[in-house]
């Protein structure tokens, strides 16, 4: 069973709706967790972090973790052309495990 | 967020000749560091984790005497690709933590022709 699980997609919403991803991880006593965006041909770049059950939101972008269940999830509300990416989920649990990323592609 | 920059961003080079690509934390220092490569549509795949004053930890399968990683300093950790092949083509992303936090560096491109 891999660290990390996501829906590599691709997961397609027209411009302005919201794109929802979803990300599940194994190790019960990790404690914080992360999304990164990855344009095609960059690095990843850290969009959202969350360490506490319950929501957390940074303008159109709202990170979800629920560690009873294990899972974590990020909003992005009124979706944009520019959300296009890779969205990689993130867990640190002693050492950081990636997921192996949801393609999200914005119709506009 | 904090900064971790990379040099150069990219690189061509003959196959056989080595390669330096430096990783630096700019406003913070970075007890590790970590390397990673990522072939074209695929995810990132961890190479080695860089200790400041200690041996880097490679992951298996990754070849220690071929990516020779040095990490001297709390801000710079250096990875060496020797004897480059055409298979060693890749991107190659440094990254550092800060605190809980892991941040990127912008990625060096290699090509060996």
């Amino acid at each position: 069973q891999k660290e990390v699980e996501q829906n590599s997609g691709p997961l397609s919403v027209p411009e302005g709706a919201i794109a929802s991803l979803n990300c599940t991880y194994s190790d019960r006593g990790s404690q914080s967790f992360f999304w990164y965006r990855q344009y095609s041909g960059k690095s990843p770049e850290l969009i959202m972090f969350i360490y506490s059950n319950g929501d957390k939101e940074d303008g159109r972008f709202t990170a979800q973790l629920n560690k009873a269940s294990q899972y974590v999830s990020l909003l992005i509300r009124d979706s944009q052309p520019s959300d296009s990416a890779t969205y990689l989920c993130a867990v640190n649990s002693a050492q950081f495990y990636f997921g192996t990323g949801t393609s999200l592609t914005v119709i506009p | 967020g904090a900064v971790v920059s990379q040099h150069p961003s990219w690189v061509i080079c003959k196959s056989g000749t080595s390669v330096k690509i430096e990783c630096r934390s700019l406003d913070f220092q970075a007890t590790t560091m970590f390397w990673y490569r990522q072939f074209p549509k695929q995810s990132l795949m961890l190479m080695a984790t860089s200790n400041e004053g200690s041996k880097a930890t490679y992951e298996q399968g990754v070849e220690k005497d071929k990516f020779l990683i040095n990490h001297a300093s709390l801000t710079l950790s250096t990875l060496t690709v020797t004897s480059a092949h055409p298979e060693d083509s890749s991107f190659y992303i440094c990254s550092a933590n800060t605190g809980p936090e892991q941040y990127f560096g912008p990625g060096t491109r290699l090509t060996v022709t």
